[in-house]
């Protein structure tokens, strides 16, 4: 079963417009992680924030995390074109000495020119 | 360095059959996890290997088996292939001692 939902499932937006993405879980995690596929393959890392974090950046990406409400958002600034793909959130990583992530069902980015 | 590689990256087989698919992970990671990816299902965890040995299994019926070699290249082979298991396959490396993965392109099972 998945640990993280996503909302929205789909998102389009125009060139230029932010975007903002919301994943929640249900269990205390470590840590939450943002990945971004496109079109159906491999999954690129964008960002790490851990549990003792409130808000991350990375370029053009900002991720925040709230624990007591056990939900994460990514938002993404001045998107462009190339920001087309889906986005997963993924909890779990290195857990009792053995990885495994946990995925979301992802949110379906379009940006439009 | 080079990224994670997966071959084949096409494969189409039929019900009954079986498959071997391969993965390199970035030199020096020794971590080699495996994930299903459907649109039903989403991405789910098959298993993960550090250092030859399996540390990590997911909720997959005994048919998906996986093993890691000394160099850290990893296989995963699905036995008595059925029409469900038409899926993209990803792997993914890390050092093993990080949280975060690095995915390779997939292969794609088509199962007919």
């Amino acid at each position: 079963s998945q640990q993280g939902e996503e909302d929205p499932q789909a998102l389009s937006i125009q060139e230029g417009e932010n975007a903002t993405m919301n994943c929640s879980y249900k269990t205390s995690i470590n840590n939450l992680q943002w990945y971004r596929q496109n079109s159906g393959r491999g999954l690129v890392h964008l960002i790490l924030i851990r549990s003792n974090e409130r808000e991350k950046h990375s370029g053009r990406l900002r991720v925040t995390l709230d624990t007591s409400k056990k939900s994460s958002s990514l938002l993404i600034t001045a998107s462009r074109a190339a920001d087309t793909a889906s986005y997963f959130c993924a909890t779990g990583g290195l857990i009792q000495g053995a990885q495994k992530l946990v995925f979301g069902q992802g949110t379906r980015l379009t940006i439009n020119p | 360095k080079a990224g994670v590689t997966q071959t084949p990256r096409y494969l189409i087989k039929t019900r009954g059959q079986q498959v071997t698919l391969s993965c390199s992970p970035i030199s020096g990671h020794r971590s080699v996890s495996w994930y299903q990816q459907t649109p039903g299902q989403g991405l789910q965890f098959l298993f993960e290997y550090f250092s030859e040995t399996q540390r990590n299994k997911g909720n997959f019926p005994g048919r998906f088996s996986g093993r890691q070699f000394s160099n850290s290249r990893s296989e995963m082979n699905v036995s008595t292939l059925e029409l469900g298991d038409s899926a993209l396959y990803l792997c993914a490396s890390s050092s093993g001692l990080q949280e975060t993965q690095y995915f390779g392109p997939g292969t794609r099972l088509l199962v007919l």
